[in-house]
């Protein structure tokens, strides 16, 4: 069935490097993609999305990049912070009727002082 | 704006026993969603809705149920809990003006069976 997923479960990074979260997604048909950030015990905040026509997106600090051909889907965090520690989930949307969301595992970021 | 609120924050319940879990938002937003996060693990899709009077099954939907009568309020019934039920569940809603993108979560609700 559909499905997203995540490469790595942890990653750790020294602050002031560059963070690459990756993930996986086998839906095709999907038309965003979206990368969500959780701290501990609160819920999902949404940090950048990116269409399905499109293959890199920037933001604050962020930067998306989606690669169809191998249906791969990347977060790249510059700079990191201590305040960017948190569990890291991607995403997908399909608009063709049915609006249903499609979350992966999630990774989890460990930024080291 | 209060966003999305969730109550109770946290809940323990005795197999068989039913309860609903709330979930309101202010933000007017036409989608809305119930999740469940089992520890170390992404978010599962119970149920959503596109609007009032409409709700739809997600990835997870048995021993739960759903019903919107207003766009404000987005309840999520246990019919009768069992200790598989244990979880953390979110509501989340967004608008279908950016479609659907960008869900704005609860806080959550923690939820123990036993």
């Amino acid at each position: 069935g559909e499905s997203v997923g995540l490469h790595l479960p942890t990653l750790s990074v020294q602050e002031g490097d560059n963070s690459i979260i990756n993930c996986a997604y086998s839906n095709s048909a999907s038309d965003y993609f979206i990368w969500y950030k959780q701290e501990s015990g609160k819920g999902p905040q949404f940090i950048i999305d990116i269409r399905s026509n499109m293959d890199k997106r920037q933001g604050q600090r962020v930067t998306v990049l989606l690669n169809k051909t191998v249906k791969h889907l990347s977060l790249q965090i510059a700079a990191t912070q201590p305040g960017d520690s948190a569990v890291y989930f991607c995403a997908e949307i399909s608009l063709s009727g049915t609006y249903k969301y499609i979350f992966g595992t999630g990774t989890r970021l460990k930024v080291l002082a | 704006n209060a966003g999305v609120t969730q109550t109770p924050k946290f809940q323990v319940l005795k197999t068989g026993q039913s309860m609903t879990l709330q979930c309101a938002q202010d933000m007017n937003h036409e989608y809305m969603s119930w999740y469940r996060q089992d520890p170390g693990m992404g978010l599962r899709l119970i149920h959503y809705s596109v609007g009032a009077g409409i709700t739809d099954q997600g990835e997870v939907p048995n021993g739960y149920n759903v019903s919107r009568s207003t766009t404000e309020d987005f309840p999520l019934r246990l019919l009768s809990a069992a200790p598989s039920q244990t979880s953390v569940y979110f509501c989340a809603s967004s608008s279908l003006g950016t479609l659907g993108r960008e869900q704005f979560f609860g806080p959550g609700t923690r939820l123990t069976v036993l």
